[in-house]
């Protein structure tokens, strides 16, 4: 297992289609993020599972976005109806999240290479 | 709004010479402290993780932190033409629930 991987590398759609991506975290990693990105800005957070659990999305998020991590390894996201502002680069992330006693240790985030979404 | 800020640049450097890459954020009980470099087009890579005041060092890369003053910064040493790309700095805490609040980047360029 060599990292996390995520397909297409790039759609093109025509406003108002449907897409879905796909991410496969790295294998023993238990929490797995959803990202966008557009030129200039940092990734904005959209949604994270840990394990299946989807545990925060973010408010920011239209109901035409979906996510699922049905067997808490690889997940999709879906955009339903896309408009031309969802062009962007989506990216999915992966992190090893440990407990102890006292506090949560969120290791570091490993990207994929991204989708890169144009909606014409 | 927790907010995590840096410079956008871009930051223009002669090679060899010394970059130096800041970020201020908002939240004091920011925890943990990431620098991602992004190649354009290209997804973050992390370079440097730093938890506790000081410095952290790792080969021509040396991360800074200063938590009464809210600052983390990231020096680069020697710096090449290939570490131009943008330094993304970001910062996660307990109220977040450990979710990474992130800078919007800064471009470095490093000019032979």
């Amino acid at each position: 297992d060599t990292g996390v991987s995520q397909n297409p590398r790039h759609k093109i759609t025509k406003r108002g289609q449907n897409v879905t991506f796909r991410c496969d975290p790295i294998s023993e990693h238990n929490r797995l993020y959803w990202y966008r990105q557009t030129l200039g800005q940092g990734p904005e957070f959209l949604t994270y599972f840990q394990n299946e659990a989807q545990l925060e999305k973010s408010r920011l998020l239209s109901d035409r976005f979906s996510a699922e991590r049905p067997k808490g390894s690889f997940s999709t996201l879906e955009i339903q109806r896309t408009e031309q502002g969802d062009s962007a680069m989506y990216l999915c992330a992966s992190s090893l999240a440990r407990w102890d006693r006292v506090t949560t240790h969120n290791e570091k985030l490993f990207f994929g290479s991204g989708t890169q979404l144009s909606v014409l | 709004q927790k907010e995590v800020e840096q410079n956008s640049g871009p930051l223009s450097v002669p090679e060899g010479a010394i970059a130096s890459l800041n970020c201020t954020y908002s939240d004091r009980v920011s925890q943990s402290f990431f620098w991602y470099r992004q190649y354009s087009g290209k997804s973050p890579e992390l370079i440097m993780s730093i938890y506790s005041n000081g410095d952290k060092e790792d080969g021509r890369f040396t991360a800074q932190l200063n938590k009464a003053s809210q600052y983390v910064s990231l020096l680069i040493r020697d710096s090449q033409p290939s570490d131009s790309a943008t330094y993304l700095c970001a910062v996660n805490t307990l109220d977040s629930n450990y979710q990474l609040i992130w800078g919007a980047g800064t471009k470095l360029i490093i000019k032979p």
